[in-house]
């Protein structure tokens, strides 16, 4: 089975941080995906990625970067945290099948 | 552009009871069409999927018809169990899954 590992299930950080969430996947998937999700709203891509350096901004990119060093860890960064990023973060990875996703990082801005 | 919408929930069943959960989408093209499911504490998992117009996805008792005439793809199971409670969405590829859509998604409690 895929496995797409997020480091962290929970995380607390104070406005104006530096965030970095991790994931990393290990079958050589080349489509990578973060999403948040926030409650009545489902999941909103915030970035994706199809290779290694390559990057597309999703539906709500603002306040949010990425980096696709390897092709099996893509991350996702929060250049100065903000309350209202606040959410459940899902990082996925793309099979044949369809998206496998990571068990997510709760996030927490103080 | 592509949009999926699903039935608000919660939604909240006695074991053994019917369950449906209704889905419609929009979408340019000819999309594929899935349902994830989480449930707590865990990210989604993948619980069905069709391709196709008039295409069955099926899976632990779970069921959904690609439905092109009504641009739908509803979730149904015959007899929900207690561990069938989760929080279920429905999403649409239109892209070579390169850019998938999610509804919001229905929490589903089912109780003994």
């Amino acid at each position: 089975d895929v496995k797409v590992t997020q480091s962290s299930r929970y995380l607390v950080k104070r406005t104006g941080e530096k965030v970095f969430l991790e994931c990393v996947q290990d079958m050589d998937h080349e489509n990578m995906f973060w999403y948040r999700q926030d409650p009545g709203l489902g999941l909103r891509l915030i970035y994706f990625s199809y290779d290694v350096k390559m990057k597309e901004k999703g539906d709500i990119p603002e306040g949010y970067s990425v980096s696709r060093e390897k092709k099996e860890r893509f991350s996702l960064i929060l250049e100065s945290a903000s309350t209202n990023q606040t959410s459940m973060y899902l990082c996925a990875s793309l099979a044949n099948y369809g998206y496998t996703f990571g068990s997510g990082t709760r996030l927490t801005v103080v | 552009g592509d949009s999926v919408t699903q039935m608000e929930g919660p939604v909240t069943l006695s074991e053994e009871a019917f369950l449906t959960i209704n889905c419609t989408y929009t979408a340019t093209g000819y999309p594929s069409l899935f349902w994830y499911v989480q449930y707590p504490g865990e990210g989604l998992q993948l619980l069905l999927k069709a391709t196709k117009a008039d295409d069955k996805g099926s899976n632990k008792g779970f069921e959904a018809t690609y439905r092109k005439e009504t641009t739908s793809f509803h979730l149904e199971k015959g007899s929900v169990q207690v561990s069938d409670s989760a929080v279920y969405f429905c999403a649409l590829s239109d892209r070579g899954n390169n850019d998938m859509r999610f509804g919001a998604g229905t929490r589903l409690t089912v109780k003994p």
